[in-house]
Parts: structure tokens; sequence; C-alpha cells
């Protein structure tokens, strides 16, 4: 069954260093998304991009978070200088098309960042 | 504005037990959409259902079950006679037209433990 993968599983890295999230989404998918959990809280969009430009992005999608798409398959989440509230778990989604005409967001298995 | 209240922060069960996952939901918008997803041990995030605000038709799949009534604004999720790989935490999730395209709101989730 085709799934998102992620990479890494998990990272730890020091304050202000710059880290880069790595997403494989589904083959045939258009669309593309980053959420993210803070640990025991809830899940939080932070960004979707079609046709390699960002659709939709949130509060939380400041300066300091960017997104690529540098090839066919990757879907990327820089974050420039980490701050330590922004240790979280991150998760990367696909649809393949408008999820509101296909009806279902295909979520990875997310990157957990500790940031210390 | 939009949003997902999941009251119950923990719910455990005994096996065979039947459970209802209680979600009320706030939006001006008349169009919207709501989710659940579950959030299994492991970490992903898994699709269970979506319904759009027009459709006030309940659904069942398998052991699963969900009730819109639109009156309370409410989307509640009953599991019949629940298992223990029904463990996991359970997030119901809003989208409304107003704030996007792309962006779920997520209510905070609840912790469901099937004791064997």
């Amino acid at each position: 069954e085709p799934e998102v993968t992620q990479t890494p599983s998990h990272q730890v890295t020091q304050m202000g260093q710059e880290v880069i999230l790595r997403c494989v989404p589904i083959s045939n998918h258009l669309y593309f998304y980053w959420y993210r959990q803070i640990l025991g809280q809830k899940v939080e969009f932070l960004v979707s991009f079609y046709n390699n430009e960002i659709s939709e992005k949130s509060e939380i999608f400041d300066d300091q978070f960017s997104v690529e798409r540098p090839d066919g398959s990757n879907f990327t989440l820089k974050i420039r200088s980490t701050k330590l509230e922004d240790s979280a778990m991150y998760f990367c989604a696909s649809s393949e098309g408008f999820w509101r005409n296909t009806g279902e967001l295909f979520f990875g298995e997310g990157s957990r960042l500790t940031v210390l | 504005a939009q949003k997902v209240t999941q009251a119950q922060t923990e719910i455990s069960v005994v096996e065979k037990e039947d459970v209802t996952l209680d979600c009320v939901y706030e939006t001006r918008d008349t169009t919207y959409y709501l989710f659940w997803y579950k959030q299994p041990p492991s970490g992903e995030l898994v699709f269970l259902i979506r319904r759009n605000s027009f459709d006030e038709q309940n659904e069942i799949s398998g052991r699963y079950s969900w009730n819109f009534q639109k009156s309370t604004s409410s989307f509640n999720f009953t599991i019949t006679a629940s298992q223990v790989v029904d463990s996991a935490v359970y997030f119901c999730a809003l989208s409304a037209v107003q704030t996007g395209a792309n962006n779920l709101f997520f209510g905070t989730g609840t912790r469901l433990t099937v004791i064997p």
C-alpha cells in the first residue's frame, strides 16, 4: 500500500541550528502538507503546497520556516534557526487532489524534533 | 472561529465493551468537513472518516460508527466490542471553507485504552 515516508524519525539539535525534515509523498499525489504536534497537544496545521508554491500557511509558519520540493519526489520543511518551542512531532501529509474532493489526507509517521 | 472540543482526555474500557468518543465543534461556516483520525502508539495519523456538513446520515463501518448531529454540533464516534488494537489516541478535526482550503483544526484528542 502506498504511504508517505518521513526522515529522520527523530532528530536532536541544538537551539539556533538549522534543521531539514524530509518527506516523500505518495507518488501520484499533488498536494502536500506539514502539520506539527507538540508533545501531548493537538495537531496543528503549518502549511500546504501545490504546484510548486505555498497555497496556504498558518500563523505558526513564520519566516523561520520554509518548504521546498527540490525534485520530483521529496518535500522538505526547513527550520532556519531552531528554538526550544519548535520541539514537536512534525507530520507530512499528501493528497491526490484537493482533499475535499478525494476525502483523505495521507499522513506519514512523523519526524520527532527535539531542540536542546 | 473554528474550534473542536474533545472533552474526554482519557478513557479506559475492558475488551468487548462499547465506547463512545465525543466531539463537539464550533464554526460559523455553513459548509464544513469533519474528520476522525486514529493515532496508534507508533505515531502516525490514520484516517478513519470524513463527513461534510450537508450529509447528516450516520455511518457504520464494521465495529465503527459515527453519529453526526448538526443540532448539537456533535460528531461522536462509537467503537462496538472494543479490542486491544483499538488502543490509541483519537482525534476529531474540522475544516471550514472560510478558513481556507487545507486547514484542519484538530481537537486535543482522546486517549483510549482497551484493557484485555
